[in-house]
């Protein structure tokens, strides 16, 4: 079973820290992709980042930069240089191979940062 | 991306009742998803919205409760039938353009029920 698990529920940090939340995921495929999500206290959600299982470089947009390592199953997100409008609950997801299951987006509980000026 | 545009945006329903959420889409796209968000929960698939033929729902949920319409390729509706508190919750849409695409989502319905 495909299962997404994001160990830290509630970060709070000062403006300007970084702070990287955790996301470590279980499948069976070997072909998957993974998501970051964020969700601002507004409710939208907003697309971050995709990743397939075959692409383990890691990226960088801006103060954002991904960490994905296949060998302990984990995608996690670090946010450099914290501001508070980065204050928000952010989603790890995780979809498997093409087929009538492939579409199908399998959340993690979210990790609400909240950054204090 | 698509803009995605779904209302009502909030609704506050009686119990027993019934409600009907529409997902409109700016263009033509292949994947349409209706998701579920308990009260400080994560979000949960639903159903897979399928064009022109019944939607392709997800354990726990079933088409009696949410019945689901797709048209055509830019527009979808989700009913809430019946309705009780535990109802309560953000009704989210979203949209991809393929299998393993991102997914883009709406702004969200949220729904309570007295």
């Amino acid at each position: 079973a495909q299962k997404v698990t994001q160990v830290q529920t509630e970060i709070s940090v000062v403006e300007k820290e970084d702070v990287t939340l955790d996301c470590v995921y279980e499948t069976r495929d070997t072909t998957y992709y993974l998501f970051w999500y964020k969700q601002p206290p507004s409710g939208e959600l907003v697309f971050l980042i995709r990743r397939n299982s075959f692409d383990e470089q890691n990226e960088i947009s801006g103060r954002y930069s991904w960490n994905f390592q296949k060998s302990t199953s984990s995608f996690n997100f670090t946010i450099t240089a914290s501001q508070v409008v980065d204050s928000a609950v952010y989603f790890c997801a995780l979809s498997g191979p093409p087929g009538n299951q492939g579409g199908k987006l399998i959340f993690g509980q979210g990790t609400e940062l909240s950054v204090k000026p | 991306s698509a803009v995605i545009s779904q209302k009502p945006s909030r609704d506050i329903c009686q119990r027993g009742t019934s409600l009907t959420i529409q997902c409109q889409v700016d263009s033509q796209v292949t994947m349409m998803f209706w998701y579920r968000q308990q009260p400080g929960q994560s979000l949960t698939l639903i159903a897979t919205a399928n064009q022109g033929s019944e939607a392709t729902y997800e354990s726990g949920f079933v088409i009696d409760k949410f019945p689901i319409s797709r048209p055509n390729l830019t527009f979808s509706t989700l009913t809430v039938s019946n309705m009780s508190p535990e109802d309560s919750s953000i009704y989210l849409c979203s949209v991809g353009q393929g299998i393993n695409q991102p997914q883009h989502f709406g702004d969200g319905t949220r729904l309570s029920i007295l």
